[in-house]
Formats: structure tokens, C-alpha cells, sequence
């Protein structure tokens, strides 16, 4: 059964560096999302892609986020200068299409910045 | 208005019971209601969903309740095992994209 894939699994990085987080969607779909679980929290909403830009985003995602689809598979979140306060789960999800109801998570990638 | 509020924080239900989750929302834009199951160090799970125009949906042992009036819906697990100790989080589809999640409710069922 096709699934989202997410690496690395756990990244510790130091306050003020850069992350990327990367992601592999489910191959035919085309919305792709990132969401964040700061541990013990509800998941939260950061952006969604589609058509190679950002469809929308939430008050969290500022200017420190980026993300991009550099190639057909995979989609990345960016965080520059990262803060403590940005220690958390990070998911990716895909839905097939426009619209498409079904959002399918990825395992998520544990960051935690020191 | 983006709020979903959800209840209990935590349940215990014993094997073989009914497990019961609420969420309640405000607002009547939201036009998806999934709930997502998540074990521990993975992500959530899409386990069952509905839209407002249906009053119920079950798949398995899983039904989701909805009450469109009282802007409330409810997850009921019958017949609980110990397999279904997890945690369960409704959310609520706001525009084409964004999911709202409720805090989350960590249900354990006891042998």
C-alpha cells in the first residue's frame, strides 16, 4: 500500500541552523501538506502546496519556513535559524487531489533544536 | 471559530466496552470531519470520516456520530481491545486544505 515516507526520522540541530525536513508524498497525488505536533499537543497546521506554490499557510508558518517540491517526488520544509520553541514532530501529508477529502500522514520527523 | 474542542483528555474503558469521544466546533464552515488514530512515535492514522449532510457512519467496529444542529460528533469504538489503546484526535476540514485538530483524547483499554 503506497504511504508518505518522511527522513530523517530524528534530526537534532542547534539553535540558529538551518533544516530541511524531506518528505515523499504518495506518487499520484497532488496536495501536499505540513503539520507540526509539539509534544503532548494537538497537530497544528503549517502550509499546504499545490502547483509548485503554497496554497496556504497558518499564522505559525512566517518567514523562518520555507518549503519546495525540487523534483517530482519529493516536497521539503526549510526552517532557517531555527529556536527552541521549534522542537517538535513535524508531519507530512498528501491527498490525491484537488480538494481530495483523505489527507495521509507520514511517520513525521522528530526535531529537536538544542 | 478554528477551534475544535474535544473530550475526554484521556479514557479507560475495559476490554470488550464502548469508547466514546466527543468533539464540538463552532463554526459552520468546516465541511469534513476525520478522525485519525496515532500510536506512539508515528503519525495519525485516517481511520474513519463524515461529512455534515450524514448522520452516521460505520465501518467495523468504528461509528462516527454527527449532529449537525448541536455542531458536535462522536467516535464510538465497540467492543474496545487492548490493540485499539491509542491516541484519537477528531479534526475538522476548513476550505479545500486545512485540517483543525482537536486536542486529542489518549484512550487505553485494559485487558
Amino acid at each position: 500500500e503506497p504511504e508518505v515516507t518522511q527522513t530523517p526520522s530524528h534530526q537534532v540541530t542547534q539553535m540558529g541552523q538551518e533544516v530541511i525536513l524531506r518528505c515523499v508524498p504518495i506518487s499520484n497525488h497532488l496536495y501536499f501538506y505540513w503539520y507540526r505536533q509539539i509534544l503532548g499537543q494537538k497537530v497544528e497546521f503549517l502550509v499546504s502546496f499545490y502547483n509548485n506554490e503554497i496554497s496556504e499557510k497558518s499564522e505559525i508558518f512566517d518567514d523562518q519556513f520555507s518549503v519546495e517540491r525540487p523534483d517530482g517526488s519529493n516536497f521539503t520544509l526549510k526552517i532557517r535559524s531555527t529556536k527552541l520553541e521549534d522542537s517538535a514532530m513535524y508531519f507530512c501529508a498528501s491527498s490525491v487531489r484537488v480538494g481530495g477529502l483523505e489527507q495521509y500522514f507520514g511517520p513525521g520527523t522528530r526535531l529537536t533544536v538544542t | 471559530q478554528q477551534q475544535v474542542k474535544q473530550s475526554p483528555q484521556s479514557l479507560i474503558v475495559q476490554k470488550g466496552g464502548i469508547s466514546i469521544i466527543n468533539c464540538a466546533y463552532e463554526n459552520t464552515a468546516f465541511d469534513y470531519f476525520p478522525w485519525y488514530q496515532q500510536f506512539p512515535g508515528k503519525g495519525p492514522a485516517l481511520l474513519i470520516a463524515i461529512r455534515p449532510d450524514v448522520s452516521e457512519k460505520k465501518e467495523g467496529r468504528f461509528t462516527i456520530s454527527f449532529n449537525k444542529s448541536a455542531k458536535q460528533f462522536s467516535l464510538h469504538i465497540m467492543d474496545s481491545q487492548p490493540g485499539d489503546s491509542a491516541t484519537y484526535f477528531c479534526a475538522a476540514r476548513w476550505g479545500a486544505q486545512k485540517l483543525v485538530f482537536g486536542q486529542g483524547t489518549r484512550l487505553t483499554i485494559n485487558p
